[in-house]
């Protein structure tokens, strides 16, 4: 299984919502990521996972919560987000975090924000 | 100057070409290069990586590196309209900033055209 997933593919939600985004990968990679895509950019890195435990912050506002249950999954925590925050939101894993090895990225999460 | 750098295009050829992608890198430091795919909507797929000076070839696709000059390329021998996309560079981050890092270039766009 060389595949990260992740659920739902879209989400609508307002300003006072809380909703979850979920990463699920079954290589056994021990890095994980959440990115951030806005149209006609490359990927931003919001977070990275090393083993469980949060490794990188990129200073992200609090509104966005990550968690790693265990080391198979990732969640994003969403609380009164902004309609700038409307994005792809990317989930990637790689065997192990720095280290010379390759990312994987899923599907992705397309987020509207109202 | 920005860390990575692509020209953004876009790049077109006409079926059956070969169609050259260029990325240049600020860090000499940088050890492993990454070429990203991406649809119109759709997330990164990893198509090649290369972590050592010369050619590497799968398919319709070389990566060529050259770490004195800093410069990375994609080669896309007899281009099909389904190679139209956004082609992403990425480069392992160095240094207390970006260690643990891909840092991206801002992608070039691709067009084949029948």
């Amino acid at each position: 299984d060389t595949e990260v997933t992740q659920t739902p593919k879209h989400l609508v939600m307002g300003m006072t919502n809380k909703k979850s985004l979920k990463c699920e990968q079954h290589m056994g990679h021990r890095a994980m990521y959440w990115y951030k895509q806005k149209a006609k950019k490359p990927p931003e890195l919001m977070f990275v996972y090393s083993y469980e435990k949060l490794s990188i912050n990129e200073s992200v506002p609090s509104r966005f919560s990550p968690e790693c249950p265990n080391s198979s999954l990732l969640n994003l925590h969403l609380h009164a987000l902004q309609p700038e925050d409307s994005a792809l939101y990317l989930c990637a894993s790689s065997p192990h975090w720095l280290a010379v090895n390759e990312q994987f990225f899923g599907p992705g999460t397309r987020l509207t924000v109202l | 100057q920005k860390e990575v750098e692509q020209n953004s295009g876009p790049l077109s050829v006409p079926e059956g070409a070969i169609a050259s992608l260029n990325c240049t890198y600020s860090d000499r430091g940088s050890q492993s290069f990454f070429w990203y795919r991406q649809y119109s909507g759709k997330s990164p797929e990893l198509i090649m990586f290369i972590y050592s000076n010369g050619d590497k070839e799968d398919g319709r696709f070389t990566a060529q590196l050259n770490k004195a000059s800093q410069y990375v390329s994609l080669l896309i021998r007899d281009s099909q309209p389904s190679d139209s996309a956004t082609y992403l560079c990425a480069v392992n981050g160095v240094g207390s900033s970006n260690t643990g890092k891909l840092i991206f270039g801002q992608g070039t766009t691709l067009q084949v055209k029948p």
